[in-house]
């Protein structure tokens, strides 16, 4: 059974620095990865799309690579600001599957 | 509206009665995923429709929740005898397709309470 794993559980960073948010996966076949982000009592907000041909993905400050070897990826915030504060979810879709495994997020806060 | 609507936002039921929660995707997107999340958890796959027929419902956790798409764009999730454990928020994405592994763009989600 496909199991996600994000570390860490929560952060909490002075505005400014730069983060990295992981993501791993019990079974390293994975077809394609999104990250999103969830704000308080919302739905989430898709960041980037790793799809099957593609290794990583960039959108302005954000970077997402996936190593498909060690069913590992990562999600690099440059500059980190108060609005980035949220909570940070992978998911991600094995080969011949249309189910989508999310894990438990990252709570992240930035302080002004 | 562009993106994805849930109605209705909230949803407060007895323990037994049925609900029925809708899902509008974006125009155009044949792939429709219901997700339910509860606290401090990550969303848990239900069902996948590819057009009007239920491709993986594997999610579903058992044979009160049915899910329908009639015309291949609105959803309905019914959920007969509601539980208590029922209680989470049900999320809707819907993408433009299925291959080569479409973006999911999520709704707001619809807060069900059982009490």
């Amino acid at each position: 059974k496909q199991e996600v794993t994000q570390i860490p559980a929560a952060l909490s960073v002075p505005e400014g620095e730069n983060l990295v948010l992981n993501c791993s996966f019990t079974d390293s076949a994975i077809y394609n990865l999104q990250w999103f982000r969830q704000d308080p009592g919302k739905g989430l907000t898709s960041l980037l799309l790793i799809q099957s041909s593609q290794r990583e993905q960039t959108s302005g400050r954000l970077n997402a690579s996936l190593d498909k070897s060690s069913g590992r990826s990562t999600l690099y915030i440059a500059a980190s600001q108060p609005g980035d504060s949220a909570t940070y979810l992978c998911a991600g879709r094995g080969s011949g599957t249309y189910k989508y495994i999310f894990g438990t997020g990252t709570r992240l806060k930035v302080l002004a | 509206g562009a993106g994805v609507s849930q109605t209705p936002s909230n949803k407060v039921t007895e323990k037994g009665k049925y609900v029925e929660l809708r899902c509008d995707p974006i125009s155009g997107h044949t792939a429709l995923y219901w997700y339910r999340q509860s606290l401090g958890q990550g969303p848990e796959f239900l069902i996948y429709f590819q057009g009007t027929g239920a491709a993986d419902d594997s999610g579903l956790p058992n044979d009160r929740f049915f899910a329908v798409r009639p015309e291949g764009s609105v959803s309905t999730l019914k959920i007969q005898r509601t539980e208590r454990g029922d209680s989470a928020v049900y999320l809707c994405a819907s993408s433009l397709a299925n291959s080569p592994g479409g973006e999911q763009f999520f709704g707001p989600g619809t807060r069900l309470t059982v009490l």
